[in-house]
């Protein structure tokens, strides 16, 4: 089954705490995508990668951090400075033309800082 | 900076009622796509509109480009509770190679 697998589904973090949401599609897309939902809101993107090794920050990327290594894989880190962390993440990959296509995402991870 | 606003914000229909919703960028684009996302779900596609004036159906729904490529539609006809969930209209961000999404449509289907 080709798709996108985020985990964890669900996190608990105490504030001061750095916690990475996993990100791993097998749909072969160059580009994937971190973004963040908020109650009753739309998308906000994070950042973003089109290549191995390279990726630019979205509109929000403070207090988040990346890391693309493989093609397959797209990991997001929330660092402790990240002032209000709780919210829902997606994760999303696209196939990369001359402009974004569409986005492929996965069930999302839920974070929740006490 | 770039804004994509959809209106309304939420929408309670009853069940057989059509829905309607409105997308506005403050920009040109030069395509736009729509998302449905099910209460507690994520994102998925529905559609990409590239041409001024377009016109696309997929069974109840109608997808709508305006003739200045700034304002979308999605029309749903006679609604059922499967179409309840939140829809986002997006389209590429200036200079950028991703996606900027509209603040979304909220649906309730009252049976």
């Amino acid at each position: 089954d080709g798709g996108i697998t985020q985990s964890p589904k669900y996190l608990f973090r105490k504030e001061g705490q750095n916690v990475t949401l996993s990100c791993e599609q097998n749909l072969n897309h160059d580009a994937m995508y971190w973004y963040r939902q908020d109650p009753g809101q739309g998308l906000r993107l994070i950042y973003y990668s089109q290549i191995v090794n390279d990726f630019q920050k979205g509109d929000i990327a403070e207090g988040y951090s990346v890391s693309r290594e493989k093609k397959e894989s797209f990991p997001l880190t929330v660092t402790s400075a990240q002032k209000n962390p709780t919210a829902f993440y997606l994760c999303a990959s696209s196939i990369l033309g001359a402009g974004p296509g569409e986005l492929f995402f996965g069930e999302g991870s839920r974070l929740t800082v006490l | 900076g770039q804004q994509v606003m959809q209106i309304p914000q939420y929408q309670h229909v009853q069940e057989g009622e059509d829905f309607t919703t409105y997308c506005n960028s403050s920009t040109t684009l030069s395509n736009i796509q729509w998302y449905k996302q099910r209460p507690g779900g994520h994102p998925v596609f529905l559609i990409q509109l590239v041409k001024s004036g377009e016109v696309k159906k997929q069974k109840r729904l109608t997808f709508q480009f305006g003739e200045a490529k700034k304002n979308s539609s999605l029309h749903i006809t006679a609604t059922q509770t499967t179409d309840v969930g939140t829809y986002f209209c997006a389209g590429p961000k200036t200079g950028a190679n991703n996606l900027f999404f509209g603040t979304g449509t909220r649906l309730t289907v009252i049976p």
